[in-house]
């Protein structure tokens, strides 16, 4: 059965320093999400990825955020300069426009930041 | 108004009962309400989802009941077992390709 996948499992970083995390989304799957989850929390949207550009950003997704699909298959976010609060489960998510919006979660990183 | 809330934050339940969780929305422009089922340390997991043209949906153990009018759905996890011990979160979306909206979570534990 096709998954998400994500790398790395678990990263952990300095304040201030950038973080790359990546995601291999389902195959045939045109949309394309990050989430995050601080610990004990519920799911937060941070972004939605669709047709090479971004469709939807939240509050969280400032500045120091971006993603990128830079070939057929990876998807990644990236965070320029990490701040403590941005310590949480990180999750991609891909979606096929021809279901029912039905949204598949890779197992997540955990990004923690010191 | 994007608001999905969730109850209880906490369930404890015998081995074989019914586990119910309950949700409730505000944006009548949801028409995707899906459950998913999240492990610690784990990804969230689609358990199963309903659109608003029916009233209830059951897939093996598992049932989503709707209430249009009352803007309300729910999980009922019949015959309850020590391995559906999880935390469990609602959502909700519309159209396609559009964010989740999640509950804040419901932490499952059932007692063998």
């Amino acid at each position: 059965e096709p998954e998400v996948t994500q790398t790395p499992s678990h990263q952990v970083t300095q304040m201030g320093q950038e973080v790359i995390l990546r995601c291999v989304p389902i195959s045939n799957h045109l949309y394309f999400y990050w989430y995050r989850q601080i610990l004990g929390q519920k799911v937060e949207f941070l972004v939605s990825f669709y047709n090479n550009e971004i469709s939807e950003k939240s509050e969280i997704f400032d500045d120091q955020f971006s993603v990128e699909r830079p070939d057929g298959s990876n998807f990644t976010l990236k965070i320029r300069s990490t701040k403590l609060e941005d310590s949480a489960m990180y999750f991609c998510a891909s979606s096929a426009r021809e279901t029912s919006n039905e949204q598949y979660f890779g197992p997540g990183t955990r990004l923690t930041v010191t | 108004q994007q608001q999905v809330k969730q109850s209880p934050q906490s369930l404890i339940v015998q081995k074989g009962g019914i586990s119910i969780i309950n949700c409730a929305y505000e944006n009548t422009a949801f028409d995707y309400f899906p459950w998913y089922q999240q492990f610690p340390g784990k990804g969230p997991a689609l358990l199963i989802a309903i659109r608003p043209d029916v009233s209830e949906k059951k897939e093996g153990r598992f049932t989503i009941s709707f209430n249009k009018s009352a803007k309300q759905f729910s999980l009922h996890i019949m015959d309850s077992q020590p391995g559906d011990s999880a935390t469990y979160f609602c959502a909700a979306s519309w159209g396609y390709g559009n964010k989740l909206v999640f509950g804040a979570g419901t932490i499952l534990r059932v007692k063998s």
